[in-house]
């Protein structure tokens, strides 16, 4: 079955410290990635995308993530953190095939001043 | 850089009334989408929409919600009779053909009294 899991449902950390935003898809194939971000009260901003050039995928915010096909990963990474990044994180899978997308059921990211 | 926008911002509607949560797309894209989002919880899929139909709906879209694109601009989402716990953010969302992130409204609050 397809799906997409993120493992955490909340993730803490210090402003200025790394951030690590955990996400692993099943699929028999492998899908197109993206991660969004959710600010109060505001729709969904792409922060970026993986469609099967670079493993590595550079986005917006200094955020990145890393394909790993081997781990079925796409976790989303931060070498540090600002306030401003406190929100809602989505990774949302595009099955190529039939175009069905899933959505993970969302990390709540709180930066500690 | 065009955006998904949606109207009104906010909806306070009686239970029981008809209400209706247009959107328009960005102008190019060929695949539609209606999400919600209950207070404190998951985004949850309601429909997608590609060529002029219903091309994947969840178990929550039921005979009380149906969508239409009337006039190639606008995409509407409709609930008939509205319950209390129709109450969320619904947000809309669009797409290009092919691989190909979705593009998100800032959402319209439902309330529902």
């Amino acid at each position: 079955a397809q799906s997409v899991t993120q493992l955490d449902s909340h993730v803490s950390v210090s402003e200025g410290t790394p951030v690590l935003l955990r996400c692993n898809y099943s699929s028999s194939y492998s899908p197109s990635l993206f991660w969004y971000v959710q600010h109060p009260n505001k729709g969904l901003q792409l922060l970026l995308k993986y469609t099967s050039a670079a493993t590595l995928v550079k986005g917006i915010n200094g955020f990145e993530a890393e394909f790993k096909k081997s781990e079925t990963s796409f976790h989303l990474t931060k070498p540090s953190a600002h306030m401003s990044d406190a929100a809602e994180y989505f990774c949302v899978a595009l099955m190529n095939r039939d175009d069905k997308i899933i959505f993970g059921k969302g990390t709540r990211l709180h930066i500690l001043p | 850089e065009p955006e998904v926008t949606q109207t009104p911002s906010h909806q306070v509607t009686q239970m029981g009334q008809e209400v209706i949560l247009r959107c328009v797309p960005i102008s190019n894209h060929l695949y539609f989408y209606w999400y919600r989002q209950i207070l404190g919880q998951k985004v949850e899929f309601l429909v997608s929409f590609y060529n002029n139909e219903i091309s994947e709906k969840s178990e929550i879209f039921d005979d009380q919600f149906s969508v239409e694109r009337p006039d190639g601009s606008n995409f509407t989402l409709k609930i008939r009779s509205t319950k209390l716990e129709d109450s969320a953010m619904y947000f809309c969302a669009s797409r290009r053909q092919g691989i190909q992130p979705q593009h998100f409204g800032d959402g319209t609050r439902l309330s529902i009294l």
